[in-house]
């Protein structure tokens, strides 16, 4: 079976300065996604950035970008020039290609952003 | 474009009773996927619905049931609830089933 895990509950960062959430899985599977969501206190998960595992090149969105090792199974995200907006709740999640679109989640990260 | 809705948002149920929650998917998209998460936690799959038939359940036991209506749009039954059944499910579509999704703002069931 599949597993997430973000060893970091909870992370805090300056206003404009860069901080980076860990995220590791256990997989058997070649072919998967991975992402990571922000649930704010509003409570709406948001997709933040989608990693297809075939691709190498590792995916960005404007201040958020993933670095993604496939051999060691991990999916780190860094966010760039944080914002009081990015606080958060972070989920990192799998999903196995072919298996219809379950998402596994892993425990969180709750990320507080400060002035 | 129509992102996801769900309701109601907010819903209080004792012990025992049924609840029934929806969700409309976001237009274009046709399949419906549900979790609940409990207060802490990452969300935990339930179910998801691929043009009207269930096609993958979660560790869920049989009185977590579902529908998808011609649609798109989906119902999470939950018959004689338990306490543990508190948490918020969220409801979310996606073109097809192994494809990104994209969340409702959840519905918060609080059982006493």
């Amino acid at each position: 079976a599949q597993t997430v895990t973000q060893s970091q509950p909870e992370m805090s960062v300056q206003e404009a300065e860069t901080v980076t959430l860990s995220c590791t899985y256990d997989t058997s599977e070649n072919n998967y996604y991975l992402f990571w969501y922000k649930q704010p206190p509003s409570r709406q998960m948001i997709l933040v950035i989608r990693q297809e595992a075939y691709k190498q090149q590792n995916a960005t969105e404007n201040r958020f970008s993933v670095n993604f090792q496939k051999a060691a199974k991990s999916f780190s995200l860094k966010i760039s020039d944080s914002q009081l907006g990015d606080t958060a709740m972070y989920f990192c999640a799998f999903m196995k290609r072919n298996q219809g679109g379950k998402l596994i989640f892993g425990q969180g990260t709750e990320l507080s952003v400060k002035p | 474009e129509t992102g996801v809705t769900q309701s109601p948002t907010h819903l209080i149920k004792t012990r025992g009773q049924q609840v029934t929650l929806r969700c409309s998917s976001q237009s274009g998209h046709n399949t419906v996927s549900w979790y609940q998460q409990a207060l802490g936690q990452g969300p935990q799959f339930i179910f998801q619905y691929y043009r009207e038939e269930e096609n993958g359940r979660g560790n869920f036991p049989p009185r977590f049931s579902g529908l998808q209506f011609p649609n798109y749009s989906s119902e999470l039954n939950v018959n004689a609830l338990e306490l543990d059944d508190s948490a918020l499910y969220l409801c979310a579509s996606s073109l097809t089933g192994p494809d990104t999704q994209y969340f409702g703002p959840g519905t918060r069931l609080t059982v006493l």
